[in-house]
């Protein structure tokens, strides 16, 4: 059964905590993506990854950190720096980086700093 | 990176056949325009894409006039399930290889009985 798959569902912290979003494929793609989502607006990229061992910053990575040491997996550490967190994360993932291939979505994990 | 402008909200009901305009005066020449559905707490999905004239598969067809500068997503004889919102995205040029995506706030459809 292939897909994308995102772990936990829900998520709480407490302030000052860090956290760590999992996102693992089994699709073969080399490309992955996460991206937040808060109510009514549309999803920003924090990060993205064009191949292992390799990562990029998106147009809101301040206070997340990434790595990519395995194709299968891009987790997503949510750090004590980002003012905001409260939020619905999604992964991705795409065959490769190019504009034109599909990005294939996570459930999302919904992240409440209590 | 082209921006997409598409209304806010659309209002429809069971069995008419909805049609969502997206505006990308911007767009490149090597931009394909792509659409997405999103169900609320659900990561987005790929519905259709498209470069040019008319593409149809067997969710959607996507119209793309000759300037290429607007584009419309048509879904016929929606149901309940197609609430959702609707993403149209311009892909990144070709060259510049990022693979990344630009999500405006879509458009909710809101499909009645």
């Amino acid at each position: 059964d292939g897909g994308i798959t995102q772990s936990p569902k829900y998520l709480f912290r407490k302030e000052g905590q860090n956290v760590t979003l999992s996102c693992e494929q089994n699709l073969n793609h080399d490309a992955m993506y996460w991206y937040r989502q808060d109510p009514g607006q549309g999803l920003r990229l924090i990060y993205y990854s064009q191949i292992v061992n390799d990562f990029q910053k998106g147009d809101i990575a301040e206070g997340y950190s990434v790595s990519r040491e395995k194709k299968e997996s891009f987790p997503l550490t949510v750090t004590s720096a980002q003012k905001n967190p409260t939020a619905f994360y999604l992964c991705a993932s795409s065959p490769t980086s190019g504009g034109t291939d599909t990005q294939y979505f996570g459930p999302g994990t919904r992240l409440t700093v209590l | 990176l082209a921006k997409t402008t598409q209304p806010i909200s659309m209002d429809s009901y069971e069995g008419q056949e909805v049609n969502i305009t997206c505006s990308h005066n911007n767009i490149a020449t090597n931009d394909y325009i792509t659409w997405y559905q999103q169900f609320p707490s659900q990561g987005p999905r790929f519905i259709i894409q498209g470069y040019k004239t008319k593409v149809t598969n067997e969710v959607a067809s996507l119209f793309i006039p000759a300037d290429r500068k607007s584009s419309t997503l048509s879904l016929p004889r929606v149901s309940l399930s197609d609430t959702a919102v609707y993403y149209c995205l311009v892909g990144d040029d070709l060259s510049s290889n990022t693979g990344k995506l630009i999500f405006g706030q879509g458009t909710t459809l809101q499909v009645k009985p």
